[in-house]
C-alpha cells in the first residue's frame, strides 16, 4: 500500500533552532507539495515541485524557510531559524502531475513542529 | 485570486441522521477543479471527489453525493444516514483548470468544517 511517509512525526524545539522535515513521496509521482495546517489559517499552501523544480514558492517566508528536492524520492522543507509562530502541522503530498491530473493527492500523516 | 468558503466551522449529528456540508468558492477562471477532502483524526488527508466546472451533474457514491451549482458557486456535500467513522474534518477546494497556464495542481482550501457524529 503506496504512502506518503513524513519524518519526524513530532517535534519540539527551542525558538532559533533549525528545522528538517523531510518527506517521502509516492514512488512515481511527480509533484510534491508542502502544506501547514494551523487553527487559525487552516491549510496553507507553501510551496510545490513538479519534476524535482519548484513551480511556486510564494506561500513560503522566505527568509527563513526553504524547500528542495534532492532527488525523487525526497522533499525537504527547513525553517532556520524556527520561531514560535510556526507551530503547526506540516503536511507534505504528492500526486500525479498531468493535464489529466485527477486533482487526487496523497497526503502524509504530516509533521507536528512545536516550538518553545 | 480564489477563495473557499465553508461557514460551517462544526456540526454535530446524531448517527443516521443525514448531513449537509456546505461550499462556496470564488474564481475568475472559467475553467476550474472542485474538491472534497476528508480528515480523519489520524490527520492525514483523504481524497473523496473531483469535480470539473464544466460537468454540473451531480454525483452519489455510496452515502455520498455531491450538489454542484453554477448559478450559486457552490459544491456542497452530504452524507445519507450519518456513521460514526464519519466523523472528521471536511474540506472543500478549488484549482484552476488545465489550462491555466501550469498552475492547476494548486489547491486553495476552505477552513474546513469540523463533523462529528455521535451514536
Amino acid at each position: 500500500d503506496a504512502r506518503v511517509t513524513q519524518t519526524p512525526r513530532h517535534k519540539v524545539t527551542e525558538m532559533g533552532q533549525e528545522v528538517t522535515m523531510r518527506c517521502q513521496p509516492i514512488l512515481g509521482h511527480n509533484t510534491v507539495f508542502w502544506y501547514r495546517q494551523t487553527m487559525m489559517q487552516g491549510l496553507e499552501l507553501l510551496a510545490y515541485f513538479r519534476n524535482r523544480a519548484p513551480l511556486d514558492d510564494s506561500g513560503m517566508p522566505k527568509d527563513r524557510f526553504s524547500a528542495e528536492m534532492p532527488d525523487a524520492t525526497l522533499a525537504t522543507l527547513k525553517i532556520q531559524p524556527s520561531e514560535p509562530r510556526d507551530s503547526a502541522v506540516y503536511f507534505c503530498a504528492s500526486g500525479h502531475g498531468s493535464i489529466w491530473w485527477t486533482g487526487e493527492l496523497f497526503f502524509g500523516e504530516g509533521s507536528r513542529l512545536t516550538v518553545l | 485570486a480564489q477563495k473557499v468558503t465553508q461557514a460551517q466551522t462544526e456540526i454535530s449529528v446524531v448517527e443516521k441522521e443525514d448531513v449537509t456540508l456546505d461550499c462556496v468558492y470564488e474564481t475568475r477562471d472559467t475553467t476550474y477543479y472542485l474538491f472534497w477532502y476528508k480528515q480523519p483524526p489520524s490527520g492525514e488527508l483523504v481524497f473523496l471527489i473531483r469535480r470539473n466546472s464544466f460537468d454540473e451533474q451531480n454525483e452519489i457514491s455510496g452515502r455520498y453525493s455531491w450538489n454542484f451549482q453554477k448559478s450559486t458557486s457552490s459544491f456542497n456535500f452530504t452524507i445519507t444516514a450519518s456513521q460514526v467513522v464519519d466523523s472528521a474534518v471536511y474540506f472543500c477546494a478549488l484549482s484552476e483548470g488545465p489550462y491555466s497556464g501550469g498552475s492547476n495542481y494548486k489547491l486553495t482550501f476552505g477552513k474546513g468544517t469540523l463533523l462529528t457524529v455521535n451514536p
